[in-house]
């Protein structure tokens, strides 16, 4: 079965300083993957989404990511991180519905 | 455009009442699903609607869970006899095409109803 795997749960780092979000995937074919953002009480975002091709993805907000298949990563990053940034940021993977990792808090320190 | 409503945004509800939420898809999209997102939690499938058909539902959806599309538009998820354990957020989200959602459409969310049950 499709299965998602944030291992961070809480992540800090400086405004301006670079980003690493890392997401696993477990999926027997090829997979469809998405990064979206979720702010306080609020819906989520898409941010970028990788169906086939070109392995790094760019997507809003300064964000890409890479799609590693020999490590069944898919991790998403970001080169300077504003506080604005500060969010929950869900990895998910697709086949016939969307699975969701359990999340990645990014707190930004000014 | 004006994406996925939903509506109430935020409900208090006794342990024992009924609840029903709305979502109104993006206009046009055939596909609208609906998830659950506890505290601290990635969103988690409940269902799943292609038009006015329910297609797909996850065990999570138990007898007291009810969801229809009765005109290929809007939805209503209804929770009956509430219990505490269903205090979460429901999101509803939409995508475009046919088919499977493997065939690489996008999906966009709502900005979710919460549910308190006191």
């Amino acid at each position: 079965a499709q299965s998602v795997t944030q291992p961070d749960i809480h992540i800090t780092v400086s405004e301006g300083a670079s980003l690493e979000l890392r997401c696993n995937y477990s999926y027997g074919a090829t997979p469809y993957l998405f990064w979206y953002v979720q702010s306080p009480g609020q819906g989520l975002q898409l941010l970028l989404k990788y169906f086939s091709g070109d392995t790094l993805v760019q997507g809003i907000k300064g964000f890409e990511a890479e799609f590693k298949r020999s490590q069944s990563s898919f991790n998403l990053r970001k080169p300077s991180v504003h506080w604005s940034d500060a969010a929950e940021y869900f990895c998910a993977v697709v086949n016939n519905d969307m699975r969701f990792g359990a999340g990645t808090r990014l707190t930004v320190k000014p | 455009d004006t994406g996925v409503s939903q509506d109430p945004r935020h409900k208090i509800t006794k342990r024992g009442q009924n609840v029903t939420f709305r979502c109104d898809p993006i206009s046009e999209h055939n596909r609208l699903y609906w998830y659950r997102q506890t505290l601290g939690q990635g969103p988690e499938f409940l269902t799943y609607f292609q038009n006015e058909a329910q297609l797909e539902k996850s065990r999570l959806l138990s007898d007291r869970f009810s969801a229809e599309r009765p005109k290929g538009s809007f939805s209503t998820l209804e929770i009956q006899r509430t219990e505490q354990g269903d205090s979460a957020m429901y999101l509803c989200a939409s995508s475009p095409g046919t088919g499977t959602l493997s065939s690489g459409n996008t999906i966009y969310f709502g900005e979710g109803s919460w549910l308190t049950v006191v």
